[in-house]
């Protein structure tokens, strides 16, 4: 199973919106709701921030957004802070009922 | 609170093995899949597989067959990673993460370091 394709950088702006995406096969992002984003801050576990393609865990900001279209994913991050730069990684289940995570995408705050 | 804990870092020669555990509390541990992943130095995150806390059952992705095992020890809410004949290339954090739909909370992982 090959991994998701994200960006491997995006920048944004204090205050800004940047959007990561996540493209996969009609084998996984495009058949099934199970794609889950994950934010990584250097030397720190990742943290559950999307799953179920847009739905967020309690206690994570509604900066975050998550949404599809096709065989892509995305995540969007609205009014960009400081905090938000980290590694960020895509995940979906797939049609041979495993899981595959995106190579990550490093968000920097300019 | 929810977390997982897991053990400290670990050096091994080539052909060694490695035991990892991860213990879970703040919540009952047979009611939620424990996953595993690993992050190689520098590189992405990597799905190894599932158990399930039920039954005992894993479930291995390619690559990760033969030399890794997953089990668990439910009298102390805890799931354990084995690896044999480790090789330098399977140096790297590992992480168990609880679920199997998506994965929340993650253990703080634990570094693994083979080197001769």
């Amino acid at each position: 199973q090959s991994a998701l394709t994200q960006p491997a950088s995006v920048s944004g702006s204090p205050g800004q919106s940047i959007t990561i995406s996540c493209t996969g096969t009609s084998s996984d992002v495009g058949d099934y709701n199970y794609v889950s984003w994950y934010q990584q801050h250097p030397g720190k576990a990742p943290k559950l921030i999307i799953f179920d393609v847009s739905k967020r865990p309690s206690g994570v900001s509604n900066r975050f957004s998550g949404s599809t279209s096709g065989n892509t994913a995305s995540l969007t991050i609205s009014g960009l802070q400081a905090d938000d730069e980290a590694d960020y990684y895509c995940s979906s289940y797939t049609r041979s009922t495993t899981w595959v995570f995106g190579g990550g995408t490093k968000l920097t705050v300019l | 609170q929810v977390q997982l804990v897991q053990s400290g870092s670990d050096l091994k020669k080539p052909g060694a093995s490695v035991k990892v555990s991860c213990k879970a509390s703040g919540y009952t541990f047979t009611d939620y899949a424990l996953s595993w992943v690993r992050q190689a130095p520098g590189q992405g995150l990597e799905w190894m597989g599932w158990i399930n806390t039920n039954t005992g059952n894993p479930t291995y992705a390619q690559g990760f067959t033969g030399r890794f095992v997953f089990s668990l020890d439910t009298s102390v809410s805890s799931a354990y990673l084995q690896i044999s004949s480790l090789r330098a290339e399977d140096t790297a954090v590992y992480y168990c993460a609880r679920g199997r739909t998506w994965f929340d909370p993650w253990g703080q992982g634990t570094l693994v370091t083979v080197s001769s």
